[in-house]
């Protein structure tokens, strides 16, 4: 079962625009959401997260929305450039003492010059 | 300022033999985490360890597969009678002490071990 869903394998956008990843979940224990940008043969790397208290957190061109009656997030990147072309991981926790991420299956980004 | 360590980087076994994977933690954190992933895949959750604990290992397979993390040294993912179906990248992560809260975790690059 898949507790986090990313149902858009692939993206698409025009260098400028703005790039919308989409991440659904089931588990509504969950407490605590992650993104991770992975690029080929690298580790994946903490872009930004929210907290289940928050329904925005922005941090320069990267925004998190969380929409927690919809069970729904999701990443705006604006403006998106090249160099932000990669697999990026939706990945949510529960708090307390557990520490694991479970993790969506990604999206993978293209951004065309 | 060195991040998460893993080595090694690529690791070819062949059916039977044992593969071990290291990872240093970043510096201050106490917490370890591997993952592993299969080929289009997200990061499967496999074992959570503090020093000398093992705090949670609900993800790891019951037979073969072990883990450590020892007051001195690197952190141990130890596969035993390696089979194809272990072929993956193992991802470890650590973070800094939870104090009641969340803390992000911060990957290594990952070892891709190989079963021919």
């Amino acid at each position: 079962d898949q507790q986090v869903k990313q149902n858009s394998p692939s993206l698409s956008v025009q260098e400028g625009r703005i790039s919308i990843l989409n991440c659904d979940y089931t588990n509504s224990m969950f407490d605590y959401f992650l993104w991770y940008k992975k690029y080929p043969a690298e580790g994946p790397t903490f872009l930004i997260s929210i907290s289940s208290i928050k329904d925005k957190n922005e941090d320069g061109r990267f925004t998190v929305f969380l929409n927690k009656s919809a069970k729904h997030l999701s990443l705006h990147i604006v403006p998106s450039q090249p160099g932000d072309s990669a697999v990026y991981f939706c990945a949510a926790s529960v708090g307390g003492s557990q520490g694991n991420l479970i993790f969506g299956k990604g999206t993978k980004l293209s951004v065309k010059p | 300022n060195a991040g998460v360590m893993q080595n090694p980087r690529h690791l070819v076994r062949r059916r039977g033999q044992e593969a071990r994977l290291r990872c240093s933690p970043m510096k201050g954190h106490s917490h370890v985490y591997w993952y592993r992933q299969l080929p289009e895949e997200g990061l499967k959750f496999m074992v959570y360890l503090q020093k000398e604990n093992i705090i949670d290992e609900s993800g790891m397979p019951k037979e073969r597969f072990s883990a450590e993390f020892p007051k001195e040294g690197p952190s141990i993912l130890r596969i035993q009678q390696v089979v194809r179906g272990d072929s993956a990248a193992y991802f470890c992560a650590s973070s800094p002490t939870l104090a009641g809260g969340h803390n992000e975790q911060f990957f290594g690059p990952g070892t891709r071990l190989t079963v021919l």
